[in-house]
């Protein structure tokens, strides 16, 4: 069975601070894509990145970084030096290159950055 | 291009009433999505089309629930006879059917929300 969680539900931080967003997932594929989404109030799933099975090398992108690791099935997504504007539900999603087409997606993180 | 455009944005209707909603892709994207979002949780995958060919279905996707892609461009998503459970963000996404890893994202619209009374 193929499945993302996000166990954290809520993080609130001061504007500034980094702030980490955990992801697992699971999925007996050898070959899938792992993206992170945001979701601001207006509703629309913003694409922000993504990464393939094959590649476990860890990228910065302005504040943006993450850190995959296929030996404990994490793609954890960090933000730096975090802004008001960051504050959004982040979702993490999953998405296989056979059997099936969807994407799957965690429940998400409520992010606060507060001024 | 401006992105995924989906109407109504809104839509409030009583229950056992039907509804039809619109999802325009990004032109050119031959692969369409529809997903469902409760508040609290993330999306749900309902459906997908590549051109106008439906490849897959949810169990989420009642017999209430139908969804077509004419020609292969824009899709329509109907609920018939709706239940207080169907309330719900309704979403739907589109990508290219390349096979580049940079183009396996899939872009979202802004959504129809719809309550049912």
């Amino acid at each position: 069975a193929q499945k993302v969680t996000q166990a954290q539900t809520e993080i609130s931080v001061v504007e500034k601070e980094d702030v980490t967003l955990d992801c697992v997932y699971e999925t007996r594929d050898t070959t899938y894509y792992l993206f992170w989404y945001k979701q601001p109030p207006s509703g629309e799933l913003v694409f922000l990145i993504r990464r393939n099975s094959f590649d476990e090398q860890n990228e910065i992108s302005g504040r943006y970084s993450w850190n995959f690791q296929k030996s404990t099935s994490s793609f954890n997504f960090t933000i730096t030096a975090s802004q008001v504007v960051d504050s959004a539900v982040y979702f993490c999603a999953l998405h296989l290159t056979s059997g099936t087409y969807k994407y799957i997606f965690g429940t998400g993180t409520r992010l606060k950055v507060l001024a | 291009d401006t992105g995924v455009s989906q109407n109504p944005r809104h839509k409030i209707t009583k229950r056992g009433q039907n509804v039809t909603f619109r999802c325009d892709p990004i032109s050119e994207h031959n692969r369409l999505y529809w997903y469902r979002q409760t508040l609290g949780q993330g999306p749900e995958f309902l459906t997908y089309f590549q051109n106008e060919a439906q490849l897959e279905k949810s169990r989420l996707l009642s017999d209430r629930f139908s969804a077509e892609r004419p020609k292969g461009s824009f899709s329509t998503l109907e609920i018939q006879r709706t239940e207080q459970g169907d309330s719900a963000m309704y979403l739907c996404a589109s990508r290219p059917d390349r096979s580049y890893v940079s183009d396996t994202e899939a872009f979202f619209g802004q959504g129809t929300r719809l309550t049912v009374v």
